[in-house]
């Protein structure tokens, strides 16, 4: 059984770009969320998808939007990046069962705006 | 809106000795979670709180919950070098695993 693993690692990109991080859900998992934690800060929430579909999202703008496919792997995609959006962009998988389900965090993606 | 807040957010302790770190939080929840960061690594959970009166132990860390207090505690027993981290809480108020974290507690073991 694979845990959550996240791509790519690292990464940097200038103020105004676009970029897209991915995220590949633990097997038997069918939802994913999504937190940035700015450096010093615990995690903040920007958004959840259950089984393709968006499921509640965080105080985040809407650019800020992301995917979830069949397979349940995940997208983050943020356009017109701003310096505060550098950060490591965690994601989350769990089961999706009726009650309790522990999220499993995978290993982040830390992006750098210049 | 719900928020999460612990204290202290830097706890600098001598090896062999005990501490607690306070988690409150501000709306009705029964589901609070404990995590370890290592530095710019991801989080390893420690616990998962789901009632009230829930107390868990893992080696030298005890975690227990209090939902009528709305309160949280870690407790540290006998500290080892090894528990340096920053240790965050975590609530689930809606119970749908979408988490309001606190601000973290930077833990530094001194030998």
């Amino acid at each position: 059984e694979t845990g959550v693993t996240q791509s790519p690692t690292h990464l940097i990109k200038t103020r105004g770009q676009q970029v897209t991080l991915r995220c590949s859900s633990q097997s038997g998992h069918n939802t994913v969320s999504w937190y940035q934690q700015a450096l010093g800060q615990g995690p903040q929430f920007i958004f959840q998808y259950y089984r393709e579909e968006e499921n509640g999202r965080g105080n985040f703008p809407p650019r800020f939007s992301g995917l979830q496919f069949p397979n349940y792997s995940s997208e983050l995609n943020v356009n017109a990046l701003e310096l505060d959006d550098s950060a490591l962009y965690l994601c989350a998988s769990s089961s999706g069962q009726i009650f309790y389900n522990e999220q499993f965090f995978g290993p982040g993606t830390r992006l750098t705006v210049l | 809106e719900l928020k999460v807040e612990q204290n202290p957010l830097f706890l600098s302790m001598q090896e062999g000795k005990n501490y607690t770190i306070y988690c409150n939080y501000s709306t009705t929840s029964d589901r609070l979670y404990w995590y370890r960061q290592d530095p710019g690594k991801s989080l390893e959970s420690l616990f998962v709180l789901l009632s009230n009166g829930a107390v868990k132990q893992e080696g030298r860390l005890m975690a227990s919950l209090d939902t009528k207090a709305r309160l949280s505690t870690l407790h540290i027993t006998a500290a080892v070098h090894d528990l340096s981290a920053i240790y965050f809480c975590a609530v689930d108020n809606f119970g749908n695993e979408k988490l309001t974290f606190g601000t973290g507690t930077r833990l530094t073991i001194i030998p």
